[in-house]
């Protein structure tokens, strides 16, 4: 009955290689995020989706390319994968009304470029 | 802009002991806030949140935090420490103007260990 799932847990790649990162919620929401976590376990938004629209796109590289095939279900697809794309990846989701908004998170895919 | 500063990256306690950790935030309007924790390895889980109704809001494994608008504060508190709170522990605050798709902005966040 996990809530906000995550593929893969980890992730080891090469600089120069293309990889995704799949994460789909069983909550009902109606909005997805991916959050970046830096070695310095700081959070950012990368991006925001609400009903497969996206909504929030912050300063992020366009070889980061998010996709929603549905409500349930956000992807994060990274061309040229670069040494400082390693991180841990959090994928979140929310309702866009009536809770506040709180955020339910993934367990996070953690990314490392050689 | 909104923001968050987390004072004190570490904080270090005995089990039994008062748990304080500090947040002030930065928020042209009443802002919403949230406490969340992050056990090594896994997500972040929801401990509490603030949503302009009772400025002491009580979460979940006994910790509270309290709102404070005249010191734009939210620290998170607990009585009695338990070593199985060891963990890092992160304040965020969102804009309630932008409506469900809200973004949250999160402070650097506070390692709290817990020793016997």
């Amino acid at each position: 009955d996990t809530a906000v799932s995550q593929t893969p847990k980890y992730l080891v790649t090469q600089m120069g290689n293309d990889k995704s990162i799949k994460c789909e919620q069983n909550l009902g929401h109606d909005t997805m995020y991916w959050y970046k976590q830096d070695s310095k376990k700081f959070l950012k938004i990368m991006f925001s989706y609400n009903n497969k629209e996206l909504i929030i796109n912050e300063t992020v590289p366009n070889r980061f390319s998010p996709k929603s095939p549905d409500k349930a279900h956000l992807n994060l697809h990274i061309n040229s994968l670069e040494l400082g794309d390693s991180a841990v990846y959090f994928c979140a989701s929310s309702l866009a009304t009536g809770t506040y908004y709180e955020q339910y998170f993934g367990p996070g895919t953690r990314l490392t470029v050689t | 802009a909104q923001s968050v500063t987390q004072l004190g990256s570490h904080v270090s306690v005995s089990e039994g002991a008062l748990v304080l950790l500090r947040c002030n935030y930065s928020s042209s309007v009443p802002p919403y806030l949230f406490w969340y924790v992050q056990y090594p390895n896994q997500g972040l889980q929801l401990l509490l949140k603030y949503t302009s109704a009772a400025t002491l809001v009580k979460g979940i494994n006994g910790f509270e935090a309290e709102f404070k608008k005249s010191e734009t504060s939210f620290h998170l508190t607990k009585p009695s420490a338990h070593m199985s709170d060891a963990a890092e522990y992160f304040c965020a605050v969102s804009d309630p103007r932008s409506g469900g798709y809200n973004k949250l902005i999160f402070g650097a966040g506070t390692r709290l260990a817990v020793h016997p």
